[in-house]
């Protein structure tokens, strides 16, 4: 059981290139989410996914996009990749009911924009 | 708009010295509070879920409460593997699936 999967967890991008983010659960877990920390902030929502087939945009949308094509995997593209778009990001999915009600979230991929 | 603001920023601890650190949040309604560990280059580790003012829960030298505004982490006797950082974060009981989170206290607990 590994949890929650990020891949890759390093990654130089130049201005402009595109790349994708995976983001693998073996939980079973319906709810999946796309969060970036920054220093000095705390972590803000991209977007997130309520089921297979579904998604909907967070806090910071602008310049992502995500598709969630299998229940276990949500997967966040950058289609031009901008500096601002330096950051850790973090998957998790959301777990439990009552007292082990709560999320679950990945190692995390830390990106560099140059 | 929700907010939440943790405090202190930093916190250094000898071995055995108890603390407390502090969570303060506005919430149009509150579903849940959750407390987070982090280790640096790591996610986020699940620690605690909140719901109700009154509520507290303890896990090894960890005991987080909840009022209705604030919430706290208490450390009881502390030791150097509990130095990271400590997330705090809330979630609405309305509309947005998104957990609001403060900017963490960076706990160092020295030897």
């Amino acid at each position: 059981n590994a949890g929650v999967t990020q891949t890759p967890k390093f990654r130089v991008l130049k201005t402009g290139q595109s790349m994708t983010l995976l983001c693998a659960q073996d939980m079973n877990h319906e709810y999946m989410y796309w969060y970036r920390q920054d220093p000095g902030m705390g972590l803000r929502l991209i977007h997130y996914s309520v089921g297979e087939g579904t998604t909907a945009k967070g806090e910071v949308p602008d310049g992502y996009n995500v598709s969630r094509l299998k229940k276990q995997n949500f997967l966040l593209g950058l289609e031009s990749a901008a500096p601002s778009q330096t950051s850790v990001y973090f998957c998790a999915s959301r777990h439990g009911q009552g007292e082990n009600y709560g999320y679950t979230f990945g190692s995390g991929t830390r990106l560099t924009v140059v | 708009e929700d907010q939440v603001t943790q405090s202190p920023e930093a916190l250094r601890l000898q071995e055995g010295e108890s603390s407390s650190l502090n969570c303060s949040y506005t919430v149009s309604g509150l579903r849940g509070l959750f407390w987070y560990r982090q280790d640096p280059g790591k996610g986020p580790e699940f620690l605690f879920t909140l719901y109700s003012a009154g509520e507290e829960k303890e896990k090894e030298r960890l005991k987080a409460t909840l009022t209705k505004k604030e919430s706290f982490l208490h450390i009881t006797a502390p030791k150097p593997e509990d130095s990271a950082t400590y997330l705090c974060a809330v979630q609405a009981n309305t509309g947005f699936q998104k957990l609001v989170f403060g900017t963490g206290t960076r706990l160092l607990v020295s030897p």
